[in-house]
């Protein structure tokens, strides 16, 4: 069964700093990929999604990702975090044989300080 | 832009009481989902459904059932509400795409408490 993994429970980071969220994943075939963002009272929003290709994907609001196979990991990175990115983080995982279906990490917590 | 509206941001209920929580997309989507998020458990899927009354359980379906009667409309129902299912309610919709696996869009959420 597929599953997903974020380390870190929460994130302080100061703004203009840079930040990385992990998520590792276990799954045997080739996985779908997702990051999502929750800010506070708001449903989930897509940031990113890798399905094929290119390991290094773009996002919306400055994110990237890179898809490792060798380390089962889809980390998400910014280079400069501003004050608005201070959300939850969702790394999701989904699979072609699951119906649609998406696994969900537990959530990572960024806090940003000035 | 694709709208997933989900029927209360807040509800109140007593143990006991049957609740219906509802959720609308307006994007001709195929499947369906609702999920419930807990603090340090994430999202975990309680039923999904592929189609027009098709339904299927997800990880958590104890306690719960759904209705899809339209396309659009997809009902999480809780027979008898229990004080351990207070949660944040999600629910989401994607299509059905050529590999069966695309982007999910998500609601506001509904968040239940039950006294």
């Amino acid at each position: 069964a597929q599953s997903v993994t974020q380390p870190d429970i929460h994130i302080t980071v100061s703004e203009g700093a840079s930040l990385e969220l992990r998520c590792n994943y276990s799954y045997g075939a080739t996985p779908y990929l997702f990051w999502y963002v929750q800010s506070p009272g708001q449903g989930l929003q897509l940031l990113l999604k890798y399905f094929s290709g290119d390991t290094l994907v773009q996002g919306i609001k400055g994110f990237e990702a890179e898809f490792k196979r060798s380390q089962s990991s889809f980390n998400l990175r910014k280079p400069s975090v501003h004050w608005s990115d201070a959300a939850e983080y969702f790394c999701a995982v989904g699979s072609t044989d699951s119906w649609g279906k998406f696994q969900f990490g537990a959530g990572t917590q960024v806090v940003v300080t000035p | 832009d694709v709208k997933v509206t989900q029927s209360s941001r807040y509800l109140v209920k007593r143990t006991g009481e049957k609740v219906f929580l509802e959720c609308v997309q307006d994007m001709d989507h195929e499947n369906m989902f609702w999920y419930r998020q807990d603090p340090g458990l994430g999202l975990r899927l309680i039923y999904f459904s592929y189609d027009v009354k098709m339904k299927e359980k997800g990880d958590i379906p104890e306690g719960y059932s759904v209705s899809r009667e339209k396309k659009e409309r997809f009902s999480l129902i809780l027979e008898s509400a229990s004080t351990n299912q207070t949660s944040m309610y999600l629910c989401a919709s994607s299509k059905r795409g050529g590999l069966l696996l695309e982007t999910q869009y998500f609601g506001p959420g509904t968040r239940l408490l039950v006294l």
